[in-house]
């Protein structure tokens, strides 16, 4: 079991609807971060939060929308999602940015109908 | 040419064998790399991190890195059945702080 903890673990969702991931960890980490991983390609990072504000967004559509409410939790929701949007979905945090080894949680696992 | 480049295998050796797993990359300014392990279905596992060139061990796994020729390398001893997953090089930029760069990873079949 991973230190990075993620629900769900599958979503399956419709194009119009609205739906989100959530992520927590325990470790004390003041960032974290959010990764796209499309079948047999790395992890794409998408979002960065540092000590719960916002630091890097990858020019990631509209549609996705991150957010961290405290330090332990960060989510992304999901509205009128496409098809090629399904991917699994990789939450990861670091003790802070930079030269900090990022942790993994296992993933949601994204499909748009 | 992508910044860091790793062969996608399949590379298949047999139980017990030394496995030996490398990226090369072109930009001078990464300082800082890990390896990871990704088992399918499941999230990528850090499995060594280390900041300067040399050699790093834990365990069956030995992390090397040569900054001078831009290259890095996992060493897996005693290689189990276990071990059959994706392997992912990454690596950071002192510039871009958090920002990894991936190699495309390869993947490992160990068999009986």
């Amino acid at each position: 079991d991973t230190e990075v903890t993620q629900t769900p673990k599958h979503l399956v969702m419709g194009m119009t609807n609205k739906k989100s991931l959530k992520c927590e960890q325990h470790m004390g980490h003041r960032a974290m971060y959010w990764y796209k991983q499309k079948a047999k390609k790395p992890p794409e990072l998408m979002f960065v939060y540092s000590y719960e504000k916002l630091s890097i967004n990858e020019s990631v559509p509209s549609r996705f929308s991150p957010e961290c409410p405290n330090s332990s939790l960060l989510n992304l929701h999901l509205h009128a999602l496409q098809p090629e949007d399904s991917a699994l979905y990789l939450c990861a945090s670091s003790q802070r940015l930079s030269n900090q080894p990022q942790h993994f949680g296992d993933g949601t696992r994204l499909s748009i109908l | 040419q992508k910044e860091v480049e790793q062969d996608p295998g399949p590379l298949s050796v047999p139980e017990g064998a030394i496995v030996s797993l490398n990226c090369t990359y072109s930009n001078s300014a990464f300082q800082y790399f890990m390896w990871y392990r990704q088992y399918s279905r499941k999230g990528p596992e850090l499995l060594m991190y280390t900041y300067s060139s040399g050699n790093k061990e834990d365990g069956r796994f030995t992390a090397q890195v040569d900054k001078s020729s831009k290259y890095i390398s996992l060493f897996i001893r005693d290689s189990q059945p276990s071990d059959s997953a994706t392997y992912l090089c990454a690596m950071e930029n002192t510039g871009t702080a958090s920002k990894l760069t991936f190699g495309t990873g390869t993947r490992l079949q160990v068999t009986l």
